[in-house]
């Protein structure tokens, strides 16, 4: 099945700093989904690419696709402490498999 | 989007004995999946239930140890059995809507 790694495991940021997580793959995805989760909360869908090279914005969100489908990215800018939380990467097949998700802690 | 509600929240257990955690969907669905999630770990899928049929297992979860039942279209639950402290751990239900899932809020089990 595809399998997806993801990168870096802990990130802390000052507030106000960029922060980016990876998620990579051997194989070819046929797509890759990112969710959050708070501190104590559950996993929410954030979004969904599926297309190669595909960008997509929410506000001070960015998604890409890489070209090969292989890897994939969510930039945050200017990071705010509502930030806070893990981010996971997930492929979607006839279930879902999460990646082992980065967790952001952001210094005031 | 569907709306979950699952219960219990939280339970402390004793050793040996079994919880059943409850799930509630607010439309029909056909698959409801069941995951796992230790302190600080990633999400583990235990099993896909599918209404009017078995559930589907992944490796290294069993029927005997996490019973899954799924009456109708909107409703799941899951039994952790005969528990250890190994068992303490989160545990979520959650489906499929179009494109993401949704997820229940969580029972956070704690097995002492």
């Amino acid at each position: 099945g595809q399998q997806v790694m993801q990168i870096p495991q802990y990130q802390h940021v000052q507030e106000g700093e960029d922060f980016t997580t990876y998620c990579n793959s051997s194989t070819t995805l046929s797509n890759i989904q990112w969710y959050k989760q708070r501190p104590g909360g559950h996993p929410v869908f954030l979004i969904q690419l599926v297309k190669s090279g595909e960008v997509k914005k929410q506000k001070r969100l960015t998604f890409q696709f890489g070209e090969a489908k292989k890897n994939s990215s969510l930039h945050i800018t200017a990071t705010q402490t509502t930030d806070v939380g893990t981010y996971f990467c997930a492929v979607r097949d006839d279930k879902i498999i999460f990646g082992k998700g980065t967790r952001l802690h952001i210094l005031p | 989007s569907a709306v979950i509600s699952q219960k219990p929240s939280r339970d402390i257990c004793q050793r040996g004995t079994s919880l059943t955690i409850q799930c509630q969907v607010d439309s029909q669905v056909t698959m409801m999946f069941w995951y796992r999630q230790q302190p600080g770990q990633s999400l583990t899928l235990i099993a896909t239930a599918n209404q009017g049929s078995e559930a589907t297992y992944e490796s290294g979860f069993v029927i005997d140890k996490f019973p899954i039942s799924r009456p109708n279209l909107t409703f799941s639950t899951l039994t952790v059995s005969n528990m250890s402290p190994e068992d303490s751990s989160i545990y979520l239900c959650s489906v499929d809507i179009l494109y993401g899932y949704t997820f229940g809020s969580g029972t956070r089990l704690t097995v002492v």
